[in-house]
């Protein structure tokens, strides 16, 4: 079964930092680009970050460039999310999600999200 | 403020149809594919329309996607309870070089 299972969420205090993981089953890891995508509460979904199969490239929203970095270990099949700086405003659920495959553009195998809290 | 613009909410009759719109620009919708999403919040995203008008498998055909210009529309027809979610639009945005989505249009079958 194709699966992504999101985790390292938490209650973290303004200014700190925590690492999400996304573990990837069931498919061919290293083939996909994948993503990250948040929704706080009330609002609708944000898209985050991308990350090429092979780490090459990289994409992020501007406003979170600098506070959050996305990396991939295609050895563990991991997608992690590095978040440093953490303001109110980044409590949210966040999703890892796998990009369609090479022929095709969507987000076609998300994870339930693991949530992020952060107060003090 | 989201880059694409969707209604906030839309509504109908169980076995009615219902569209939903997205609304972008030449670097976002105008030049790239658009997808569709179903979200029922606390769940893990569907993905319910790829490459504009394409179907996954096991995605009913009661869901239709198209796009014309710098808009894409979304189609339900034969609505059921079970289709009360939110369901978002999503593309490339080539100037900003970053996924973009619609703010979210949440569905009532009355």
């Amino acid at each position: 079964e194709v699966q992504l299972v999101e985790s390292g969420g938490g209650l973290v205090k303004p200014g700190g930092s925590l690492r999400l993981s996304c573990a990837a089953s069931g498919f061919t890891f290293s083939s996909y680009s994948m993503n990250w995508v948040r929704q706080a509460p009330g609002r609708g979904l944000e898209w985050v970050s991308s990350i090429t199969s092979s780490g090459s490239y990289i994409y992020s929203a501007d406003s979170l460039k600098g506070r959050f970095t996305i990396s991939r270990d295609n050895a563990k099949n991991s997608l992690y999310l590095q978040m440093h700086s953490l303001r109110a405003e980044d409590t949210a659920v966040y999703h890892c999600a796998r990009d369609c495959d090479t022929s095709c553009s969507g987000l076609d195998v998300w994870g339930q999200g693991t949530t992020v809290t952060v107060s003090s | 403020q989201s880059v694409l613009t969707q209604p906030p909410s839309v509504s109908a009759a169980p076995g009615q149809k219902v569209t939903i719109s997205c609304s972008g620009s030449s670097f976002n919708i105008g030049n790239n594919f658009v997808s569709w999403y179903q979200y029922f919040p606390g769940t893990a995203p569907k993905l319910l329309i790829y490459d504009n008008n394409k179907r996954p498998s096991g995605i009913p055909d009661r869901f239709s996607g198209s796009k014309s210009g710098t808009s894409a529309t979304l189609g339900i027809t034969g609505l059921q309870t079970g289709d009360e979610a939110d369901y978002y639009c999503g593309t490339w945005d080539s100037s900003l070089s970053t996924g973009v989505f619609g703010g979210g249009t949440k569905l009532t079958v009355l």
